[in-house]
């Protein structure tokens, strides 16, 4: 099992710019999720979905949007870069309540 | 607010020591509380799941405690190695409005000196 993946490993857009993020998981889990981890700020909440055709709002969801049009994908779309969106992306998937498996990241920078 | 702290933000101990990491965390009634692991340019890597039922997980040479009523966890290591050099973080799920998410702490930076 190649458990969650991330594409791409690392992109660099210009401000204005829009781009999807694409997170796929073969663990057949329920919930997905998506976090942004920056230095001083820890990791945190973007989007989540528990279940193919559901998405909700995490602690920081603003320029960003997601969906989840089959079980083992979740996208994140950034319609217009902003320079504050720079940071590490990090998709998980679990089981309701279980534990969070992570994908290696997607290293963003918007200049 | 639900927050989760990690103290120190940085250990350094000699190889073969034992040594504890400390997470605590506000609100005692969680649903549970996970340990992981982030390498340098790396993705997290879940360590140990404690449910909110239960007082301690083990793997390996790693034991993790909880105390819900302190508002406490540790994540205990034995016998240190210098593959054990990494960011160690605690993550609490709390219930209500937010209780899909993890909170994380900021995280323990371990290096393991040989």
């Amino acid at each position: 099992n190649a458990g969650v993946t991330q594409t791409p490993k690392f992109r660099v857009l210009k401000t204005g710019q829009s781009m999807t993020l694409l997170c796929a998981q073969d663990m057949n889990h329920e919930y997905m999720y998506w976090y942004r981890q920056d230095p001083g700020m820890g990791l945190r909440l973007i989007h989540y979905s528990v279940g193919e055709g559901t998405t909700a709002k995490g602690e920081v969801p603003d320029g960003y949007n997601v969906s989840r049009l089959k079980k083992q994908n979740f996208l994140l779309g950034l319609e217009s870069a902003a320079p504050s969106q720079t940071s590490v992306y990090f998709c998980a998937s679990s089981d309701p309540g279980e534990t969070q498996y992570f994908g290696p990241g997607t290293r963003l920078l918007v200049l | 607010k639900q927050e989760v702290t990690q103290i120190p933000a940085a250990l350094s101990v000699p190889e073969g020591e034992n040594l504890v990491l400390n997470c605590s965390f506000t609100d005692s009634a969680i649903y549970n509380l996970q340990w992981f692991r982030q390498d340098p340019g790396k993705g997290l890597t879940s360590l140990l799941l404690i449910q909110s039922s239960q007082r301690e997980q083990t793997s390996g040479r790693l034991n993790a405690s909880l105390d819900k009523s302190s508002g406490r966890s540790t994540l205990y290591i034995a016998a240190s190695q210098p593959g054990d050099s990494a960011t160690y973080l605690c993550a609490v799920r709390f219930p209500g409005a937010g209780s899909y998410q993890l909170t994380f702490g900021k995280g323990t930076k371990l290096s393991v000196i040989p």
